[in-house]
This record gives C-alpha cells, structure tokens and sequence, in this order.
C-alpha cells in the first residue's frame, strides 16, 4: 500500500484547469523537497513531468505545474489538451513505496 | 540520445528464476543511482530496488529482499536484477530507471514484461 495517498480519478474538459493531490507526511512530502510527477499514457513507460515540487525538465510544457503545502503536494494541469489524458503519479523522496497509487485524468 | 533497454523478460513458473538486464546509454552510467520500478497489470508504480553507483549499497523492497538481487556492471553499462523463487504477485512490467537524485527517476526504459504463472 502506497503511503502517497492521490484521488483514483479527476476529469475536466478542453481549456479547464484540474488539480490532482498528493499527501503524504511530515517525514516525506513535509520535508523534503524531493517530489516528482510522472505522466503515463496506456502502454507506455512513465514520464517525469515535474521534479523538486515544482521543476520542469526541458520540454514539458508550461501548463504542467507543481506545488506543495505541508503534507501535501499537487500537480495543476492548466489548460487541458485531449493529449493530457494520462496516468498520473507522485513520488517523494523517503516515502514508504516512493509512489502514490496514480490518479487516471480523464479529459472530458 | 539517452537510452536504457531491458531485457530477461518472459514467462517462467512459480518458484522459477529469471535475470533481467538492461543497457544503458546517452549519460554516465557509472555515475547514477539506478532503480528498478515495477508495474502489474492493471496497478500504479512500485518501487523495487536501487543501487548506488559503485554498487556499494543496495536496498529492496521488503516483500523481494531475500529473493531478487540488484547489480550493476559499469563497464559494460549495465543494470541487473536477478529474480529467484518467483511468485505470481511479481508479475509485472519491470521498468530500469536512473535516479537522477532521491527518487526522482528522470530516465526510464520501455520495460520487460515478467510473467510468473503455471
């Protein structure tokens, strides 16, 4: 059982903004500043999105973005594209399972 | 162009053994954390092992400490896993990935498919 808990589903439509949660404890998400985002899309490997709460490796858009308050960290997706559908999941450096158990976003 | 490709994947029995590999390329191998993360039917991601860059240290999930090993050989660019005693809960997609610093996994390969069923 992952000790990242995340929403199993968010949805919004074309040009909405979601956020998905990520809440862990003050030993992993409250501390340090270790969080990441992974985007999966069915049958593919995972991608990292977000690093360090709120960092963006080269090449993922702007829309993508991290945050974090306390425990709980969270990934906003602005502006939504059909191609946005995706598997997502939290990770977090000393975490129990490193991962969350991924939130499905459905774009409507 | 970073790469990392697995291979060792397969059908095998319950209590068999099978040895994953996977090759990397495009960054300095001998100077990154790797980490194995698995993925069965259907779930999210599970963190299975890592090891650091001299292979000096080593750490396991708790339900594959005393059956899988994690290795690497830097000369060759290479991760291992090898897996004994497999059970059908370790069916999965094993995925090779490079830490690229506490947990965060920057590059990952295409996976290999592990079937453990009679």
């Amino acid at each position: 059982q992952s000790a990242l808990t995340q929403p199993r589903s968010v949805s919004g439509s074309p040009g909405q903004s979601v956020t998905i949660s990520c809440t862990g404890t003050s030993s992993d998400v409250g501390y340090y500043n270790y969080v990441s985002w992974y985007q999966q899309h069915p049958g593919k490997a995972p991608k990292l999105i977000i690093y360090d709460v709120s960092e963006r490796p080269s090449g993922v858009p702007d829309r993508f973005s991290g945050s974090k308050s306390g425990n709980t960290a969270s990934l906003t997706v602005s502006g939504l594209q059909a191609e946005d559908e995706a598997d997502y999941y939290c990770c977090s450096y000393a975490a129990r399972g490193a991962f969350g158990g991924g939130t499905k976003l459905t774009v409507l | 162009e970073v790469q990392l490709v697995e291979s060792g994947g397969g059908l095998v029995q319950p209590g068999g053994s099978l040895r994953l590999s996977c090759v990397a390329s495009g960054f300095t191998f001998s100077n990154s954390w790797m980490t194995w993360v698995r993925q069965a039917p259907g779930k999210g991601l599970e963190w299975v092992a890592n090891i650091k860059e001299d292979g000096s240290v080593k750490n396991y999930l708790d339900s594959v400490e005393v059956r899988f090993t994690i290795s690497r050989d830097n000369a060759k660019n290479s991760l291992y896993l090898q897996m004994n005693s497999l059970r059908a809960e370790d069916s999965a997609v094993y995925y090779c990935t490079r830490d690229r610093v506490c947990n965060t996994f920057d590059y990952w390969g295409q996976g290999t498919l592990v079937t453990v069923s009679s």
